[in-house]
């Protein structure tokens, strides 16, 4: 199975300032296709979890461009540039090259 | 817009059945992988099972198979898991995700259903 490995586990942000996720795979995501089936989810208080980023890098429908994914192979972030209120919440990587499908431990995202 | 309902959770004591549904609105449901995934009270979130569009092929996780069993009615737009001989730490919310069209993940969630296994 893949091993995904999220730091820090726990981020305070002062309001406005940066936050950075690093996610770590135990082997590559890169995909028989050519595809690298990294997303990043953000799950909310009392929520259920919602895409931010697929595929390393691409934002999905509605999430702001303060966020950003990067990275290649077994080494990726999620970067959000400005934090606001609202970015308080949970968030995990996870991969779809294989099954299983996997999940980072979770990263708190909180308010200093 | 997407939408995906789940019910069925409820308590239920240890070795015992429950049947879980998904029913899905908005778009073609029959075309897409759906996938059920479950998060334990206070904890993270733990990929459960998936099906393909027209039930080819179905993955569990090693900790649910051969107990657990995922189904689908593409006439009734609703995606199924049937639970048996459940354990206390199966207790979690169980939610429903739909896997995009052109590339592996999990792009809409419902907003699931809690499974309480306890005596």
């Amino acid at each position: 199975d893949i091993v995904m490995t999220q730091t820090p586990l726990s981020s305070p942000v002062t309001l406005g300032q940066p936050a950075s996720i690093s996610c770590r795979s135990s082997q590559s995501l890169l995909h028989s296709d050519g595809n690298t089936y990294l997303s990043w989810l953000q799950q909310r208080p009392g929520q259920p979890p919602r895409l931010l980023i697929y595929q390393i890098s691409n934002r999905f429908s509605g999430v702001p461009d303060r966020f950003s994914g990067s990275g290649a192979g077994t080494d990726f972030t999620l970067k959000i540039s400005r934090v606001e209120a609202e970015d308080v919440g949970i968030y995990y990587c996870t991969q779809g090259t294989q099954f299983p499908r996997t999940f980072g431990q979770g990263t708190k995202v909180e308010i200093k | 817009e997407v939408h995906l309902v789940e019910s069925g959770g409820g308590l239920v004591k240890p070795g015992g059945s429950l049947r879980l549904s998904c029913a899905a609105s908005g778009f073609t449901f029959y075309t897409y992988t759906m996938n059920w995934v479950r998060q334990a009270p206070g904890k993270g979130l733990e990929w459960v099972s998936s099906i393909t569009s027209v039930s080819t092929y179905i993955y569990y996780a090693a900790s649910v198979k051969d107990r657990f069993t995922i189904s689908r009615d593409n006439a009734k737009n609703s995606l199924y898991l049937e639970m048996n001989s459940l354990r206390a730490e199966d207790t979690a919310v169980y939610y429903c995700a739909r896997d995009p069209p052109d590339w592996n993940g999990f792009d809409y969630w419902g907003q699931g259903t809690l499974v309480t296994v306890s005596s």
